[in-house]
């Protein structure tokens, strides 16, 4: 199974800031995601990160607000730009390991925003 | 589109007896179905999964899912709730049909387990 480490496991963030949540995975994966997990909510998927090329974002969800970049099969960032309250949320990446067919997940990133 | 539908909210069930955790799908071709476990503050884990073959998958710490594909349905399983089963899970689904897309989850279902 792939190893998902993500970085900062938590932060306190002060409203208009940005902050970049990276993820680095302990095998090349072709497949790396983005969700995000508001407070008493599912999993909702921000962008397919590919690498090599520009994220694909889901409805809802831009490239201004959320730029991420994939430089290598291996590490991804994710940053929320221009943050406010309502960005406060569970921010997890994930990696589609194609040969088992599974989705492995870090263990988030708590951003709360003040 | 892919979808899936978790209709119980909470779950509660006395230490010792069954335990089942609802799930329903809807995708337009053959699903490949998931159950999560999140426990606080942390990620979600992989309990089990369905592809083809036998409709009864055993997974992660005795528990189970029964995939019915003429109800849509996955529901997860486990014969003996333990205290320490009291987590959050998820239910998700893919749709085969359309290669390596991300997985569509459920909106959870938290199961309280009472000694």
């Amino acid at each position: 199974s792939a190893v998902i480490s993500q970085k900062p496991s938590r932060d306190i963030c002060q409203r208009g800031t940005s902050l970049t949540i990276q993820c680095q995975v302990d095998s090349q994966v072709t497949m790396m995601f983005w969700y995000r997990q508001q407070p008493g909510q599912s999993l909702t998927l921000i962008a397919t990160a590919n690498q090599g090329s520009e994220a694909t974002y889901e409805s809802g969800f831009v490239i201004d607000k959320f730029p991420i970049s994939r430089p290598n099969l291996t590490f991804s960032t994710l940053t929320v730009s221009n943050m406010s309250p309502e960005d406060s949320s569970i921010y997890l990446c994930s990696v589609l390991q194609a040969s088992v067919g599974e989705l492995f997940f870090g263990e988030g990133s708590r951003l709360t925003v003040l | 589109a892919q979808s899936v539908a978790q209709p119980e909210d909470q779950v509660n069930v006395a230490e010792g007896n069954p335990l089942t955790v609802k799930c329903t799908y809807s995708v337009s071709g053959n699903p490949y179905l998931f159950w999560y476990v999140q426990y606080p503050n942390r990620g979600l884990q992989f309990l089990l999964k369905y592809i083809t073959g036998d409709n009864l998958v055993k997974g992660s710490y005795g528990f189970e899912a029964e995939f019915n594909k003429s109800q849509t349905s996955f529901h997860l399983k486990k014969p003996s709730a333990l205290v320490s089963d009291s987590a959050l899970y998820f239910c998700a689904v893919r749709d085969l049909q359309r290669g390596n897309t991300p997985l569509v989850f459920g909106k959870g279902t938290r199961l309280s387990v009472i000694a």
